[in-house]
């Protein structure tokens, strides 16, 4: 399976830009990049996914580099309620749904 | 907005005996899967079905554990008999179709085991 790697913690200010990396360099031509983010206490949540292009929806953006060896999910004015771990994943046929164990965001009031 | 729904939300056991637990998936949600998440870790996927056939049960413990999908509808995952180490969260999602057609799960809230 292919597989990612994120730092295991990250903090942010309140209201301010999160950037956070994902390493993916045996990534395949047709792995998705997906990421989803759990809360305490609570199962996990789709954030964004994309293939190549960079992506946006109501949640965050998604930054895919050029050569897809790495990516990042950016969360335009972090909130308290944004603190979560986070998690990076990759999937194309028949791999399976690998979490790893994501990267801690705290946010700072 | 529909959900996933699972109970019990919590269950205490001791060992050596048997518990289940349930999953209602989203109406119209042909794929479901149980992931368990021990604590600190990231979820570990168990079993997945597309709608009552098995897809993937490759780490699924199956002395022990087992999973049923009867109708293709709600889900049931047994472990018989717990132990220690079966102590964690288990996690239900389902989704429109296979994670790898890109399609986003939903998760429900778990049912947290804990085995004495």
């Amino acid at each position: 399976d292919a597989k990612t790697t994120q730092p295991n913690s990250m903090e942010s200010n309140e209201e301010e830009p999160v950037h956070l990396p994902c390493n993916h360099s045996t990534i395949s031509g047709t792995d998705y990049i997906h990421w989803y983010r759990q809360l305490p206490s609570q199962g996990p949540e789709y954030v964004i996914h994309g293939l190549t292009s960079n992506v946006n929806n109501r949640m965050a953006s998604l930054a895919i580099a050029e050569d897809r060896k790495s990516s990042t999910l950016i969360l335009h004015r972090a909130t308290l309620r944004d603190a979560a771990v986070y998690y990076c994943i990759l999937l194309n046929t028949g791999n399976q749904f690998y979490f790893g164990t994501g990267t801690s965001l705290t946010v700072i009031p | 907005e529909a959900e996933v729904a699972q109970s019990p939300r919590y269950k205490i056991t001791e060992k050596s005996q048997a518990v289940a637990f349930w999953c209602d998936p989203i109406s119209g949600h042909a794929t479901l899967y149980w992931y368990r998440q021990i604590l600190g870790q990231g979820p570990e996927l168990l079993v997945q079905f597309q709608d009552e056939s098995v897809v993937d049960d490759s780490q699924l413990p199956k002395d022990r554990f087992s999973a049923e999908r009867l109708k293709g509808v709600d889900s049931t995952l047994k472990i018989q008999p717990a132990e220690l180490g079966d102590s964690a969260m288990y996690l239900c999602a389902s989704s429109l179709g296979l994670a790898w057609s890109s399609y986003e799960q939903y998760f429900g809230p778990g049912t947290r085991l804990t085995v004495t």
